[in-house]
C-alpha cells in the first residue's frame, strides 16, 4: 500500500514565523501536491510538483513556497505565517506525471496548523 | 472543471446498502467520475472511479447513468467505519492543468 506521511498532525505557530511542513511518500510517485482544506471551501490546491526540483503553482500559492529536492519528499514553506493560514494542510501523491490529476491521489493524514 | 451536486447529508443503518447520489449535468465526454471519502481527522481516501460503464471494487460500486449526467456510489453493506464525508469529483482526462475540486460532499452517518 502507498503510504504518504506528514511530519506533524498538529502544529501551533506564531504570526511571522517561518513554518516548514514535510511530506514523504514511499511508492516512487512522480507527482506530489499540497492542498489546504477549510470549512465551506473544500480542498484548494497550493502547489504541485511533477518531478524533482520542478514545481507549479496551484490556485492559491500566495504566501507559500515549496521545495522538492528528492523524489519522495515535498515540503511546503510558509515564509511568514499569518493567522489566515490557519488551516488543515493535506499532502497527496500520484504515480505517473503524464496522467496528471486523473490518476488516483493518495493523501497523507493532514497537518492542522494554527497560527496565533 | 465541471461542477457536481450532492446532498449535504445522509443517514444509514449498519449492514444496510447505501446509495449516494451525485449530479453532474455539465459533464464533458472526457471527464472521469471519481469518488473519494474523508473519515474524521484523516486525509481523503480514493474509493472508485469510472468513465461510462458501471464499476465495482472491494470498497464500493459505481453506477453511471446512461447520459452520464448523474452517478451513484453504492456501499453494499454499510459499517460504522463507513461514516465519512463522500466527495464526487469530475476530472478531465489528461487534465494536468486542472486539479481536484472537492465540493462540500455528502456526510454519511451510519447508525448501529
Amino acid at each position: 500500500d502507498v503510504k504518504v506521511t506528514q511530519s506533524s498532525r498538529y502544529l501551533v505557530k506564531r504570526t511571522g514565523e517561518k513554518v516548514f511542513l514535510e511530506c514523504v511518500q514511499d511508492m516512487d510517485h512522480e507527482n506530489m501536491f499540497w492542498y489546504r482544506q477549510d470549512p465551506g471551501l473544500g480542498l484548494r490546491l497550493i502547489y504541485f510538483s511533477y518531478d524533482v526540483k520542478m514545481k507549479e503553482k496551484g490556485d492559491i500559492p500566495e504566501g507559500y513556497s515549496v521545495s522538492r529536492e528528492k523524489k519522495e519528499r515535498f515540503s511546503l514553506i510558509l515564509e511568514s505565517a499569518s493567522t489566515n493560514q490557519t488551516s488543515m494542510y493535506l499532502c497527496a501523491s500520484t504515480l505517473l506525471a503524464e496522467r496528471g490529476f486523473t490518476d488516483t491521489q493518495y493523501f497523507g493524514p493532514g497537518t492542522r496548523l494554527t497560527v496565533l | 472543471d465541471a461542477k457536481t451536486t450532492q446532498p449535504n447529508s445522509m443517514e444509514s443503518n449498519e449492514e444496510e446498502p447505501v446509495h449516494l447520489p451525485c449530479n453532474h449535468s455539465t459533464i464533458s465526454g472526457t471527464d472521469y467520475i471519481h469518488w473519494y471519502r474523508q473519515l474524521p481527522s484523516q486525509g481523503p481516501e480514493y474509493v472508485i472511479h469510472g468513465l461510462t460503464s458501471n464499476v465495482n471494487n472491494r470498497m464500493a460500486s459505481l453506477a453511471i447513468a446512461e447520459d452520464r449526467k448523474s452517478s451513484t456510489l453504492i456501499l453494499h453493506r454499510a459499517t460504522l467505519r463507513d461514516a465519512a464525508v463522500y466527495y464526487c469529483i469530475l476530472i478531465h482526462y489528461g487534465g494536468s492543468q486542472g486539479n481536484l475540486i472537492f465540493g462540500k460532499g455528502t456526510k454519511l452517518s451510519v447508525k448501529p
